[in-house]
């Protein structure tokens, strides 16, 4: 299994809070991603990162702000969230971006609640 | 707009038989494609892939099937094992997209024993 650690594993916290999703990576991976997956869609990108200070938008970023200060952590910051951001959030890496021979491996996911 | 469909979102199977799982999308320019198998509580796993200069690919049980001209991927499990049983995503890439992983919304596979 590569080494992807998300933290924390389940969250719950009320609406106009902010919340910080962290994710640790261990194999020296260039390149790391958020997605969320809600059900009817999949698996869509929040945002994703290919180096130490360089991050860029997916198709579904408005509301998230990312951060990655070291090749390991990659950071996740919802401002201020809304019900709409309920959702399992998944952290993922890989060497390459969008190539088959180099596919995205997955950490375990945090489970997001706004109530 | 969904690039990426699995118009099955669950599919049943004896233990033993073949597993079909289908993909369908809509970029043509989509040069790479992966099938991803996720259990409950975990993040998504790769299984197998295929380039848009192949129609088939092969790794052990698993063959992944590819038809450009319909625009339709297939995944096929041969014998079908109760492991097998999780939801399976379809994903492709292409180089006029950024290269970003599109993801289908999701196939969730019963074999049954």
């Amino acid at each position: 299994d590569a080494g992807i650690t998300q933290s924390p594993r389940h969250k719950v916290t009320e609406t106009g809070t902010p919340v910080t999703l962290r994710c640790h990576q261990t194999e020296n991976h260039r390149y790391m991603y958020w997605y969320r997956q809600d059900p009817g869609h999949g698996l869509r990108l929040i945002h994703y990162s290919y180096g130490v200070k360089d991050t860029d938008k997916g198709e579904v970023s408005d509301g998230y702000s990312v951060s990655r200060s070291k090749t390991e952590d990659f950071l996740l910051t919802l401002e201020s969230a809304t019900s709409s951001q309920t959702s399992v959030y998944f952290c993922a890496i890989s060497q390459e971006r969008g190539r088959g021979n180099s596919p995205l491996h997955f950490g375990n996911g945090t489970r997001l609640t706004v109530t | 707009d969904q690039q990426v469909k699995q118009n099955s979102p669950s599919l049943s199977v004896q233990e033993g038989r073949i597993s079909i799982l289908n993909c369908d999308y809509t970029n043509s320019m989509f040069d790479y494609f992966l099938w991803y198998k996720k259990y409950p509580a975990e993040g998504p796993t790769f299984l197998i892939s295929i380039s848009s200069i192949k129609d088939k690919n092969e790794d052990g049980r698993f063959t992944v099937f590819l038809n450009k001209s319909a625009k339709h991927l297939s995944l096929h499990i041969v014998p079908s094992q109760p492991g097998d049983s999780a939801v399976y995503f379809c994903a492709a890439s292409a180089w006029n997209t950024g290269n970003q992983f599109y993801f289908g919304t999701g196939t969730s596979l019963t074999v049954i024993p």
